[in-house]
């Protein structure tokens, strides 16, 4: 069964600075996704950002990076120039195959002005 | 639509009651989940359709969850005789081959009084 651990239950970063959220996973497999998900309070789980496993190539996308260490089963997530609209609810998730998404416990981001 | 909704967003509902929740998938998209959210909780996986028939519905805490859908498009989720633990947010998502993002819908919150 896979395992997803977010260590960090709550964050706060001052405006325009950047932050790192930690996550570990644990699997038996070789290829599959790892995801970061934003939940802001309107409930909806938005995607942020996705690595797929079998690249070594860490994903960006604009502001937001992975620091993927596929041996050390860590996925972190960067957050660059934080912006106010980046507070939100942040799950770490991973999916093998077509099958569910496991998520992690969350880490509660505040972005302070 | 061009998003997964939900209906409703908010029920309230008496330990005992019958509930019934819904989720309309992106069009097109074969692939439905449902997750519950707990207070402070990340998702957790409760049953995934491929077209019509449930692949996978290791996910339903018991006997008094179910769900259907019978057309491959929309889906409910029904609880019989509701407890106050059953009280969470349902959130559904979709998705399409090659199944690597899941979108979400906004979730209904659910309170069993």
């Amino acid at each position: 069964a896979q395992t997803v651990t977010q260590s960090q239950p709550e964050m706060s970063v001052q405006e325009a600075e950047t932050v790192t959220l930690s996550c570990t996973y644990d699997t038996s497999e070789s290829n599959y996704y790892l995801f970061w998900y934003k939940q802001p309070p309107s409930r909806q789980m938005i995607l942020v950002i996705r690595q797929e496993a079998y690249k070594q190539q860490n994903a960006t996308e604009n502001r937001f990076s992975v620091n993927f260490q596929k041996a050390a089963k860590s996925f972190s997530l960067k957050i660059s120039d934080s912006q106010l609209g980046d507070t939100a609810m942040y799950f770490c998730a991973f999916i093998f195959g077509n099958e569910k998404l496991t998520f992690g416990t969350g880490t509660r981001l505040t972005i302070i002005p | 639509g061009a998003g997964v909704s939900q209906t409703p967003s908010n029920k309230v509902t008496e330990k005992g009651k019958y509930v019934e929740l819904r989720c309309d998938p992106i069009s097109g998209h074969t692939a439905l989940y449902w997750y519950r959210q707990s207070l402070g909780q990340g998702p957790e996986f409760l049953i995934y359709f491929q077209g019509t028939g449930a692949a996978d519905d290791s996910g339903l805490p018991n006997d008094r969850f179910f769900a259907v859908r019978p057309e491959g498009s929309v889906s409910t989720l029904k609880i019989q005789r509701t407890e106050r633990g059953d009280s969470a947010v349902y959130l559904c998502a979709s998705s399409s081959p090659p199944y690597t993002e899941a979108f979400f819908g906004q979730g209904t919150r659910l309170t069993v009084v």
